[in-house]
């Protein structure tokens, strides 16, 4: 079945700071990357997703870029702001029919002001 | 707006107990699933529904079981509740991609 690593666990940066999380999953088939947000007590929301015939996709100040040979994707947090703290998590999956997502582990994000 | 409810945000049960928790999602969803979320161990799937009385193991099923008797109603059982399952249950809906969570059930087991 699919593995998905998340990479790093914790993640410190500085308001104004650009923050990186990485993603590497096994599955070839896999073709649909989704990332959810976490804030405390709160319930994952989906804040953006990729489909394997993208490589790259943006929203105001969030992107997400997807390396198909490489098996990984990554999402991009550009002027960070205190807000933005929560857990981000990465997902994969091959997309057909009753696809379950497989997750990493989650990276803590601290934006500090 | 996708909503998915669980029926209870904070439960408290005691070892031996038959434990429900409930969901319902209002947006005629096929597919339907319960994770459990452990620090440091992302969210791990428990069982999935991709069709009334259908249900389909996940990576954790062990002391699990479901129930999917109406389309938007999905049940999680713990037929006997044991410490190890304290955790925050979420339960997800979906139609293909991409799934929508409920604000989650926080179960102690004492």
């Amino acid at each position: 079945g699919e593995n998905v690593e998340q990479h790093p666990s914790t993640l410190s940066v500085q308001e104004g700071d650009s923050a990186v999380i990485k993603c590497t999953y096994s599955d070839s088939a896999s073709n649909y990357f989704p990332w959810y947000k976490q804030e405390l007590g709160k319930r994952p929301q989906l804040i953006i997703d990729i489909r394997s015939n993208v490589g790259e996709k943006k929203d105001q100040r969030i992107a997400v870029t997807l390396n198909k040979t490489a098996k990984h994707f990554s999402l991009h947090i550009t002027e960070t702001q205190p807000e933005d703290s929560a857990v981000y998590f990465c997902a994969a999956t091959p997309i057909s029919g009753y696809s379950t997502l497989t997750f990493g582990k989650g990276t803590m994000l601290l934006v500090s002001p | 707006d996708v909503k998915v409810t669980q029926s209870s945000r904070y439960l408290v049960k005691r070892t031996g107990e038959k434990v429900f928790l409930e969901c319902v999602q209002d947006m005629d969803h096929e597919n339907m699933f319960w994770y459990r979320q452990d620090p440091g161990l992302g969210l791990r799937l428990i069982y999935f529904s991709y069709d009334v009385k259908m249900k389909e193991k996940g990576d954790i099923p062990e002391g699990y079981s479901v129930s999917r008797e109406k389309k938007e109603r999905f049940s999680l059982i713990l037929e006997s509740a044991s410490t190890n399952q304290t955790s925050m249950y979420l339960c997800a809906s979906s139609q293909n991609q991409p799934q929508h969570f409920g604000d989650g059930t926080r179960l102690s087991i004492l």
